[in-house]
């Protein structure tokens, strides 16, 4: 089946400083990549829509100067968590769209001291 | 606008009985419904899907789903619980263009022995 593999599962780093996440698609091409961030025993909350060589389109309420995603090709999407805070540590999954189905990475556990 | 209702935040079968965990959906136009799993520190995994077709879905691990459209229900059932099915579910929306998912606030499944 198809895989997508996000990096680094767990991340801690000093309030201030920048955080990369990438996820990729290892077998398919993926035109399409959303990132979403899951809060402790809530929901996924989308955050952007990622598409190829295009703008990410952000969904309301996120802020797109402080979580820069930047598509680069059809297999690579990453984001970047700019000056992070402590209340910008949780749970990132990235999720690729593959025809109808939507597959997704195994996460990223951000946590900001 | 799509959104998803998971009603029940926590479910707790004992090993053996049957699972239902129940999900409603709202769509103005005609919506494919999605179940995923997951399970701790880990992305989400397809379960079953629904786009067109038997309204009758069969997915991975002996789970089933039906599309009742008079409902907008899509409520996700397995005959006989099992322990390793202890997990997260979330069931999620999107249209066919599958530009965006829409996830519902998920419920817990546990399973005792």
């Amino acid at each position: 089946g198809a895989v997508v593999s996000q990096h680094p599962s767990r991340v801690i780093c000093k309030s201030g400083t920048s955080v990369k996440i990438e996820c990729r698609s290892l077998d398919f091409q993926a035109t399409t990549m959303f990132w979403y961030r899951q809060f402790p025993k809530q929901s996924l909350m989308l955050m952007a829509t990622s598409n190829e060589g295009s703008k990410a389109t952000y969904e309301q309420g996120v802020e797109k100067d402080k979580f820069l995603i930047n598509h680069a090709s059809l297999t690579l999407s990453t984001l970047t968590v700019t000056s992070a805070h402590p209340e910008d540590s949780s749970f990132y999954i990235c999720s690729a769209r593959w025809g109808e189905k939507l597959f997704f990475g195994s996460g990223t556990q951000l946590s900001v001291l | 606008a799509q959104s998803v209702t998971q009603l029940g935040s926590h479910v707790s079968v004992s090993e053996g009985a049957l699972v239902l965990l129940r999900c409603n959906y709202s769509s103005s136009v005609p919506p494919y419904l999605f179940w995923y799993v997951q399970y701790p520190n880990q992305g989400l995994q397809l379960l079953l899907k629904y786009t067109t077709g038997a309204t009758l879905v069969k997915g991975i691990n002996g789970f089933e789903a039906e599309f009742k459209k008079s409902e907008t229900s899509f409520h996700l059932t397995k005959p006989s619980a099992h322990m390793s099915d202890a997990a997260e579910y979330f069931c999620a929306v999107t249209l066919y263009n599958f530009n965006k998912f829409y996830f519902g606030s998920g419920t817990k499944l546990n399973v005792k022995p």
